[in-house]
């Protein structure tokens, strides 16, 4: 089956900074790269998503990047803010019937 | 539309009782997942339905855990006996398609707590 690994487990910026989280996946038929976003004591989130057919991503100040020959993927945010603290997870599908599998999450904190 | 409503937001009980967990999904949806997050694990799928059918039980733990969904606006995940480990937080999910390929809606989740 699929297996994410999500890197770093977390990660500490300075408010306007930017942060990048990576993530690889095990299974080169996944087609679809989601990012959920926890806030504490809250539910997971999707904040932008990706399919195979897009090299890149982006949402304001998120982007997502994705390399299907390396198959990695990684989430890119710029000028960061408070709010942003939270742990974010990324995923992968292959479509069809088969389910996400989450990658172990990345505990985000941007300090003011 | 409410959202993925699960019932109840928190359950405390005691080691050997039975423990269930309710679901409505939202209206329109044809895909369900029930989710069980910890520190240790983080986010694992325990059994997905598709059009009220369970497609993947895989990751069910064992057979102290079974789950339902007698229709598309109700889905219940039954643990019998409940034992300390099984303390987690439970989610439940919907999405309009079939499987893991478009956004997952995520209830509020249940924090359960065996002593």
């Amino acid at each position: 089956g699929e297996n994410v690994e999500q890197h770093p487990s977390t990660l500490s910026v300075q408010e306007g900074d930017s942060a990048v989280i990576k993530c690889t996946y095990s299974d080169s038929a996944s087609n679809y790269f989601p990012w959920y976003k926890q806030e504490l004591g809250k539910r997971p989130q999707l904040i932008i998503d990706i399919r195979s057919n897009v090299g890149e991503k982006k949402d304001q100040r998120i982007a997502v990047t994705l390399n299907k020959t390396a198959k990695h993927f990684s989430l890119h945010i710029t000028e960061t803010q408070p709010e942003d603290s939270a742990v974010y997870f990324c995923a992968a599908s292959s479509g069809g019937y088969s389910t996400l599998t989450f990658g172990k999450g990345t505990m985000l904190l941007v300090s003011p | 539309d409410a959202g993925v409503i699960q019932s109840p937001r928190h359950e405390v009980t005691e080691m050997g009782q039975e423990v269930t967990l309710r679901c409505k999904p939202i209206s329109g949806h044809n895909s369900l997942f029930w989710y069980r997050q910890t520190m240790m694990r983080g986010l694992e799928l325990l059994i997905y339905f598709n059009n009220n059918v369970p497609i993947d039980d895989s990751g069910m733990p064992e057979d102290r855990f079974s789950a339902k969904m007698p229709n598309a606006s109700f889905s219940t995940l039954k643990i019998q006996p409940s034992e300390p480990r099984d303390s987690a937080v439970y989610f439940c999910a919907s999405s309009v398609a079939a499987g893991g390929d478009t956004e997952a809606f995520f209830g509020q989740g249940t924090r359960l707590t065996v002593v």
